[in-house]
């Protein structure tokens, strides 16, 4: 399965809303009617670090300013108002055509 | 507090062999399944193998198949990633991710590979 996000670079102004896609080359509704689709997040210098997992539930302790939506192949991961420690390059990530587990190519978000 | 420390990182030639360790702490490690994930510098994330929880089964990536095994000691806390036939497209940060939908990840181990 590819996933594709877009777009590659997202300027952003501090407390604007930014919006990332991301799209899987085959529907990720598993047998059991879950969607294994997830988003993570790496700040400069660091590991990744989970935000969302099935689509739309956020992981313990991040901030409720991110949301994750979407269904069968389209996606989306949302920031309400961009603060300056969401500067990074999240990911998307399907789990539900497993092995292997596949990652899209990342969207850096920048300040404008 | 889960802590997942990668070691065993280094430089080698290409066609030499390597082994990288996951110490793992603050969670019932004999209870999740476990990955590799790895970064080649300034690109995105590749996954590369997992194991179940109890070792029984393993699975790869394509471009690590039959050169990497991936393994574990659950009486050491300890997951393994044994690399052979090393290429330079195999140089990267090494991360351990714990669980089926890697939900927590350690800080990474770097695999240079060059002559």
């Amino acid at each position: 399965v590819v996933m594709t996000q877009s777009p590659l670079s997202l300027p952003v102004t501090l407390g604007q809303p930014a919006s990332i896609s991301c799209r899987s080359s085959r529907s990720l509704v598993y047998s059991d009617g879950n969607t294994y689709l997830y988003w993570f997040q790496q700040r400069p210098g660091q590991s990744p670090r989970r935000l969302i997992y099935e689509v739309s539930n956020r992981d313990s302790g991040v901030p409720d300013r991110f949301s994750g939506s979407g269904s069968g192949t389209d996606f989306t991961l949302k920031i309400s108002r961009v603060e300056a420690e969401d500067i990074g390059v999240y990911y998307c990530m399907q789990g539900s055509n497993r092995p292997p587990l596949t990652f899209g190519g990342g969207t850096k978000v920048e300040i404008k | 507090q889960v802590q997942l420390v990668e070691s065993g990182g280094g430089v080698v030639q290409p066609g030499g062999s390597l082994r990288l360790s996951c110490a793992a702490s603050g969670f019932t490690f004999s209870d999740y399944g476990m990955h590799w994930v790895r970064q080649a510098p300034g690109k995105g994330l590749e996954w590369v193998a997992f194991v179940r929880y109890d070792g029984s089964k393993t699975y790869y990536g394509d471009s690590v198949k039959g050169r990497f095994t991936i393994s574990r000691d659950n009486s050491k806390n300890t997951l393994y990633l044994q690399m052979n036939s090393l290429r330079t497209e195999d140089m990267a940060l090494y991360y351990c991710a714990k669980h089926v939908d890697l939900e927590d990840w350690g800080q990474g181990t770097l695999v240079t590979v060059s002559s």
